[in-house]
């Protein structure tokens, strides 16, 4: 099946700081999406980016297909944005059915 | 609009009795998922279903059993419960359209098996 791979597992920053967050993917997608996990646990959607750029506020995220990866952007962090993000992905050859393969996500803390 | 939501948010088992989770989703979706969360690590997919009255395996199905008899409901049996399936678990849901959809979870349910 298809790997995901994240960097860096884990990563401190002071308040203020930007910060990327990297997903490698070892097969063509047909969803990838990035998540992020609250303290309490709860899984909050980002972006649904199989290809190309969004962005939404302080956070964008690119997906450069053909050369299979993906990148987080968060600017500007607040001690809010602490947490796990996932990168996930699901493989083109699964027809759309196939769930998502996950990373093992990136622990962020942001210090005040 | 309540999205996906399950029942219920922790229970504690003992080894060997069983249990179901249930899953709703209020989005007409037709695809739905049920994944486990272990410390430390991200999800891992157990069944799918691509609509209603069909199932299938996924990554760990091993120890579960599912149910899709009306479109918005997915549930998860465990039939006789074991200390390795204490788990966070996740129910997503999405359309299935091209370009195949976005997912979208619930808020998990803690499951801890003594």
């Amino acid at each position: 099946g298809i790997q995901v791979e994240q960097s860096p597992p884990d990563l401190i920053l002071q308040e203020g700081a930007n910060s990327t967050l990297r997903c490698n993917f070892s097969d063509s997608v047909n969803n990838l999406q990035w998540f992020h996990q609250n303290p309490w646990g709860q899984l909050i959607n980002l972006f649904y980016i199989p290809s190309g750029t969004k962005q939404n506020g302080r956070l964008s995220a690119t997906t450069v297909a053909t050369e299979r990866y993906s990148l987080l952007y968060i600017s500007s962090s607040q001690t809010t944005d602490s947490g796990v993000y996932f990168c996930a992905a699901a493989p083109y050859s699964g027809g759309g059915a196939d769930g998502l393969t996950f990373g093992k996500g990136t622990h962020l803390i942001i210090q005040p | 609009n309540a999205g996906v939501t399950q029942t219920p948010k922790f229970r504690v088992l003992k080894t060997g009795q069983s249990m179901t989770l249930l899953c709703a989703q209020d989005m007409n979706h037709e695809y739905m998922y049920w994944y486990r969360q272990d410390p430390g690590m991200g999800l891992r997919l157990i069944h799918y279903s691509v609509g209603e009255g069909t199932t299938a395996k996924g990554e760990v199905p091993d120890g579960y059993n599912v149910s899709r008899l009306k479109k918005q409901n997915f549930l998860l049996g465990l039939e006789s419960a074991a200390p390795s399936q204490t788990s966070v678990y996740f129910c997503a849901s999405s359309t299935g359209l091209a370009p195949f959809g976005e997912q979208y979870f619930g808020p998990g349910t803690r499951l801890t098996v003594t």
